[in-house]
């Protein structure tokens, strides 16, 4: 069974920065390209962040880049999402996924909260 | 960017009802739209891809149509575990999400 368990959530102020993982089970890994996607409470979806299966290539939303950092760890099946200068209207429900190449989203985790408030 | 629009954003249908979900392409996206059903609590999950291919394991009563802008999610015949959001996704350029159609029994 496929699992992706996400961590690492929490409540932040504005400004500072949070580390989130995502464990994955169930499937190669490191076939498989990685995604970042949230939900702002009462908002639609909007994907964050995509990495490669061998981390070649990363791509980031126009509203993350240059303040978060996708990467992931093949040995231990491990992604992650580095945010800095965080903001209040990075406040969401963060999900991590999994796709083949830049195609449709396979499998989801079940998502970890991020509060960013002073 | 390519926007998203799904229709009704709210329905209230009986068991075993047919029951239609639409979502509308701002532009032309071929067939490169994924429908996805998320329960109360858990992961989205991935029902349909590449507009009409049926994922594994999914029942046959969910069924996907359309390509270029307008496709249709069908339930043939309503259970009461279809009770769910559910919401498309365009991966022709990038990524955009429809908004959801939140399903509930009458």
């Amino acid at each position: 069974e496929v699992q992706l368990v996400e961590s690492g959530g929490g409540l932040v102020q504005p400004g500072r920065s949070l580390k989130l993982s995502c464990v994955a089970s169930g499937f190669t890994f490191s076939n498989y390209g990685m995604n970042w996607i949230r939900q702002a409470p009462g908002k639609g979806l909007e994907w964050v962040a995509y990495i490669s299966s061998g981390s070649s290539y990363i791509y980031y939303a126009e509203t993350v880049k240059g303040r978060f950092t996708i990467s992931r760890d093949n040995a231990k099946n491990t992604l992650y999402l580095q945010m800095t200068s965080l903001r209040s209207e990075d406040t969401a429900l963060y999900y991590c996924a999994s796709n083949w190449e830049l195609d449709y989203f396979d499998y989801w985790g079940q998502g970890v909260m991020v509060t960013v408030s002073s | 960017d390519i926007q998203m629009t799904q229709s009704p954003s709210f329905l209230s249908a009986s068991v075993g009802d047919r029951v239609t979900l639409s979502c509308k392409a701002s532009q032309n996206i071929n067939k490169y739209l994924a429908w996805y059903q998320q329960k109360l609590g858990e992961a989205p999950k991935l029902l349909i891809y590449n507009a009409n291919s049926l994922q594994t394991g999914i029942p046959s009563r969910f069924s996907g149509s359309g390509s270029g802008t307008d496709f249709t999610l069908t339930i043939s015949s309503l259970q009461p575990e279809d009770v769910a959001t559910y919401f498309c996704l365009q991966h022709n350029s990038w990524y955009t999400f429809g908004a959801g159609t939140k399903l509930e029994l009458k």
